[in-house]
């Protein structure tokens, strides 16, 4: 168990919906992270937050969107749902600097 | 802009054997490298990692990775595996400590035979 919890762990929609995934860091953790993996892109980098802020942003379409809360957890919004968003989305923690621990995943399928 | 390759997707090893897993890198500066595991529904789950210092960097579970920068690779090695460490591994590099995106390799599948 890493410490981080991510929810829910699975998620089933429609295309067009809009969904939001939750991420709490490990105890102490002031960045978050958010990954998604699919068959065909592999491990992707998403966005980063740290204090709340943003700090680094990847292959996020502008579908998706993200925030960091004033108490440290992160939601990840992604709407206007396409069959090529299923796929698995992780969230991960760390101090500033340092190995990032990963959550279990929240599995998303859009049907 | 920083890139892992894995060449090998997948990988049949004996059970008691010794594993090899390779990963090339590509990054301007010192890089952060770091090896990954994950279980079929599971998580990622840090190996190790190497920051700076010693390139022979010890992991959990008995794995280890050597850091080669005239070669540009970060290979784990593990000197007998057992049927446990069946699973997909991911080697990763980051970016500006504090920064640390990390840019993932496409994986190795491992499995292992009796």
């Amino acid at each position: 168990d890493s410490g981080v919890t991510q929810t829910p762990k699975h998620l089933i929609t429609a295309t067009g919906q809009r969904v939001t995934l939750r991420c709490s860091p490990r105890s102490g953790d002031l960045s978050v992270y958010w990954y998604q993996q699919s068959l065909d892109q592999g491990l992707q980098f998403l966005i980063q937050y740290y204090n709340g802020e943003e700090r680094a942003k990847g292959n996020i379409l502008e579908r998706f969107s993200a925030q960091q809360f004033p108490d440290l957890h992160s939601e990840l919004n992604l709407s206007s749902l396409e069959l090529g968003d299923s796929a698995l989305y992780f969230c991960a923690s760390s101090v500033y600097g340092g190995e990032q621990f990963f959550g279990p995943g929240t599995r998303l399928t859009v049907l | 802009a920083q890139s892992v390759t894995q060449p090998d997707i997948h990988i049949t090893v004996s059970e008691g054997a010794s594993l090899e897993l390779r990963c090339n890198y590509s990054y301007g500066a010192t890089p952060y490298l770091f090896w990954y595991v994950q279980s079929p529904g599971q998580g990622l789950q840090l190996l190790l990692k190497y920051f700076s210092g010693d390139t022979l960097v010890q992991g959990i579970k008995g794995f280890e990775a050597e850091f080669k920068r005239s070669q540009s690779s970060f290979n784990l090695r593990k000197p007998s595996v057992h049927w446990s460490d069946a699973a997909e591994y991911f080697c990763a590099v980051g970016s500006n400590f504090g920064n640390e995106k990390l840019t993932f390799g496409t994986g190795t599948r491992l499995t292992i035979i009796p």
